[in-house]
């Protein structure tokens, strides 16, 4: 079976520093996308980062980077220099066929 | 440029009360459609998905249907509401198929308190 687990409900960080949230999956493909999503508190979702399996080189946004470790099926999110902007969920997702699959997600709050 | 919207935002029904969710995509054409579904703890759970007008596939059996009646219209509905239906469903689009684009694009969402 296919999934997407991120063990950390909740996490903190103070503004400035940086914060790695953690995701693995488990998939029997050799190409795929991987996706971070983010959901403010006003509760729209939009896209992070991607980062395509193929692919060696990490997929970086700005302050968004991820660590792609493909035999280890680890994909997290680094947030370096945390905004109190930053503070939403993050899901970290999978595509299966037409479908895309979230982990349970992980709260994150940045502190002034 | 593409726009998705979704209502009502908030809903408060009866239990055993039906149920329509809208949802509509524009400036694009043949976009994929979703129905999720978010409870605390559990993260994003897909209802339904469509790739094509009158196509639509329910991924857990439960109360709720979908249609799709044009294009860029996504519809949930439910005849009888239950307790356990209550909760914030997000439509979401997607320009073609998630493992070649994987991003989808999501709605503001809207919150279903059933009493």
């Amino acid at each position: 079976a296919q999934t997407v687990t991120q063990s950390q409900p909740e996490m903190s960080v103070q503004e400035a520093e940086t914060v790695t949230l953690s995701c693995t999956y488990d998939t029997s493909e050799n190409n795929y996308y991987l996706f971070w999503y983010k959901q403010p508190p006003s509760r729209q979702m939009i896209l992070v980062i991607r980062q395509e399996a193929y692919k060696q080189q990490n997929a970086t946004e700005n302050r968004f980077s991820v660590n792609f470790q493909k035999a280890a099926k680890s994909f997290s999110l680094k947030i370096s220099d945390s905004q109190l902007g930053d503070t939403a969920m993050y899901f970290c997702a999978f595509p299966i066929s037409e479908k895309l699959v979230f982990g349970k997600g992980t709260k994150l709050t940045v502190n002034p | 440029s593409q726009t998705i919207h979704q209502w009502p935002a908030t809903l408060v029904q009866p239990v055993g009360s039906p149920l329509s969710l809208e949802c509509t995509v524009e400036g694009t054409s043949n976009p994929n459609l979703y129905w999720y579904r978010q409870a605390a703890g559990r993260g994003l759970q897909l209802l339904f998905y469509s790739v094509g007008i009158g196509q639509i596939s329910s991924e857990v059996p439960q109360n709720l249907s979908a249609s799709r009646p044009q294009d860029r219209q996504f519809i949930l509905s439910s005849k009888k509401l239950l307790l356990s239906d209550s909760g914030f469903y997000l439509c979401a689009w997607s320009p073609g198929a998630l493992a070649n684009t994987g991003e989808l694009f999501f709605g503001e969402g809207s919150r279903l308190t059933v009493l």
